[in-house]
Parts: C-alpha cells; sequence; structure tokens
C-alpha cells in the first residue's frame, strides 16, 4: 500500500499567517492527490484535486503544489473560518490511503 | 441541492451484521463511482471501498475484504454496505461519498460526501 507521511501532525498559527502543510508519498502518484479540510463533527471538503487544481467554490487562498512525491498544500493567508484538520489523499492506485492529518488550531 | 444521505448505523454486537444505505439527490447517480470511507472517533479518515458507476467492479480495503460488500442500485439512486462479522475496529462513521472524472483507478478527488453514520460495535 502507498503510505502518506504528513507533517506537521498539528500546528498553532495566527489569522493573516502563511501556512504550509507537507505530504510524502512512499511512490509516485501522477499527480492523483487531493487535500481535504475537514471541520469536527462534518463530512471532509475537498479542497484540491490532482495535486495542484483549485476546486470550484474553494478561496483561492488555497493552493497546492508537488515535486516529486512531496506535495503541498498552502494557506496564504489564515482566516478564522480555516482552523480545521487538513487531510492529503492518494487516488493513484489501490487502496486509497489518507495522511494521518494536520490540526491547524488557533 | 446536491445530497447523499446515510442511513443505518447503529450498536451492534461483535460478529453482528449491519446494512448501510445512502441515497443520493441533487446530481447524476450513474456518473458517479460511489465510496464507503470511515472514521473512528478521533482518529483519521480510512477509505473503505469504491463501487464503479455500473456497479461491475468493487474493491475494498484489507481491513474489510471478506466481510463487507458493497452494492449501488442506479434505479433508486441508493448505495450500500452490507457488514458482517463486525468487531470492535470496525467503530467509526461512515461517510457515503461520490467520485467522477476517473481513469480505472486513477481519480482526482472524492467530490460530494454526506454527513456519516455512526456504527458502534460493542457487547
Amino acid at each position: 500500500d502507498i503510505q502518506l507521511t504528513q507533517s506537521p501532525s498539528s500546528l498553532s498559527a495566527s489569522v493573516g499567517d502563511r501556512v504550509t502543510i507537507t505530504c510524502r508519498a512512499s511512490q509516485g502518484l501522477s499527480s492523483y492527490l487531493a487535500w481535504y479540510q475537514q471541520k469536527p463533527g462534518k463530512a471532509p471538503r475537498l479542497l484540491i484535486y490532482t495535486a495542484s487544481t483549485l476546486q470550484s467554490g474553494v478561496s483561492s487562498r488555497f493552493s497546492g503544489s508537488e515535486s516529486g512525491t512531496d506535495f503541498t498544500l498552502t494557506i496564504s493567508s489564515l482566516q478564522p473560518e480555516d482552523f480545521a484538520t487538513y487531510y492529503c489523499q492518494q487516488l493513484n492506485t489501490y487502496p486509497w490511503t489518507f495522511g494521518h492529518g494536520t490540526k491547524v488550531e488557533i | 441541492e446536491v445530497q447523499l444521505l446515510e442511513s443505518g448505523g447503529g450498536l451492534v454486537q461483535p460478529g453482528g451484521s449491519l446494512r448501510l444505505s445512502c441515497v443520493a439527490s441533487g446530481f447524476t447517480f450513474t456518473n458517479y463511482a460511489m465510496n464507503w470511507v470511515r472514521q473512528a472517533p478521533g482518529e483519521g479518515l480510512e477509505w473503505v471501498s469504491i463501487i464503479t458507476t455500473s456497479g461491475g467492479e468493487t474493491v475494498y480495503a484489507d481491513s474489510v475484504r471478506g466481510r463487507f460488500t458493497i452494492s449501488r442500485d442506479n434505479s433508486k439512486n441508493t448505495l450500500y454496505l452490507q457488514m458482517n462479522s463486525l468487531r470492535g475496529e470496525d467503530t467509526a462513521v461512515y461517510f457515503c461519498a461520490a467520485v467522477n472524472g476517473c481513469s480505472g483507478a486513477h481519480c482526482p478527488g472524492v467530490q460530494k460526501w454526506g454527513q456519516g453514520t455512526l456504527v458502534t460495535v460493542s457487547s
């Protein structure tokens, strides 16, 4: 199975900060990596797909990039509604797998 | 409005069975491969299973293969998950989720999610 190592597991940040979350895959994904935001008691929400494509309706302060097997989610200027847990997911090879999540706290 | 509405969760004893359902509305169900994803209390997300648009292909996580069966009824816009031989580690919120734009196992991202139904396996 493809392992996704997500870091950090948690971070503290302030409104207006630039935040970067990394997801490292154990093998190549051909860009089939997605990022999700999840708030407590809610379903995940798709933010980024195929590594760098912004999902319709998602704020442009979210962006994704890739370099080999390293993937990055960046929030350019953290807003109050962005405090949540973020997950990466590979959709290249079954079984699809998720990273362990990054909790973004105030 | 796009909706995925899960039902069928509840408390079940170890070794028991449960059938989850997910009714889709507001989008063309037959254009989407359908998944189940689960989340144990306080834990991360775990992909469970997928079924193709026609229902002709299914794939399972190792942790549930041989115990769970995914199916769909396109005439009813409904996805199912039959769960047998349940274990304590199956305790989780189960999310129904839809994805399209796939090429075989390669998919862009899971675009639509239900709110989940809680399954608790305990004696």
